[in-house]
């Protein structure tokens, strides 16, 4: 079963304007979220991540928010710039051995000129 | 450029024919990880390692197996491999009291 789930495979988004980018996960054991960035042919890079004991985590243009009571964590992008472009994916870290990373799908964004 | 090599880049092989990718760092990480990218499925774990000799497996494990005889050397072995795993491969590195991981750069692995 999916634990971390992206429903959107895609977004589209003028520059300047904000981006939203949607996770779900089931697993209420998740302790940990992250948000990696992916450009092809390259490998993902860590974007920002947010505990589960906080709510909001900001870092310049990008902010994660979380919500426990929904099991649903979201990254919002302003402004969208062009560069922003590239697969996102959303992580969850259990307590498991290895505190292993469970991602969901990706989602492709492209910001518009 | 968290100090991960992943070798070779790009392979072609044969249905039935043994594979095996090899993931290096440079950072003396403790934990070590092997994941495919599949369309649809974003990145799926399918084994691990937390140390020198030790192992688990990941989520999508049938038909490979890995190794770690040092600290620096993750590999992955595709045992017969199969049309189905052609998919694009990623090694992960963490350390100990780190909360992010760091991936490599990818090995896209063919199946004929």
């Amino acid at each position: 079963d999916q634990q971390v789930k992206q429903n959107s495979p895609s977004l589209s988004v003028q520059e300047g304007r904000i981006s939203i980018l949607n996770c779900d996960y089931t697993n209420s054991m998740f302790d940990y979220f992250l948000w990696y960035k992916k450009y092809p042919a390259e490998g993902p890079t860590f974007l920002i991540s947010i505990s589960s004991i906080k709510d909001k985590n900001e870092d310049g243009r990008f902010t994660v928010f979380l919500n426990k009571s929904a099991k649903h964590l979201s990254l919002h992008i302003v402004p969208s710039q062009p560069g922003d472009s590239a697969v996102y994916f959303c992580a969850a870290r259990g307590e498991t051995s290895g505190s292993r990373l469970t991602f969901g799908e990706g989602t492709q964004l492209t910001v518009n000129p | 450029d968290a100090g991960i090599t992943q070798s070779p880049r790009h392979k072609v092989t044969e249905t039935g024919t043994p594979v095996t990718l090899r993931c290096h760092q440079t950072e003396n990480h403790r934990y070590m990880y092997w994941y495919r990218q599949d369309p649809g499925h974003g990145l799926r774990l399918i084994h691990y390692s937390y140390g020198v000799k030790d192992t688990d497996k990941g989520e999508v494990s049938d038909g490979y197996s890995v190794s770690r005889s040092k600290t620096e050397d993750f590999l992955l072995t595709l045992e017969s491999a199969t049309s189905s795993q052609t998919s694009v491969y990623f090694c992960a590195i963490r350390d100990r009291t780190a909360q992010t991981a760091f991936f490599g750069q990818g090995t896209r692995l063919t199946v004929v």
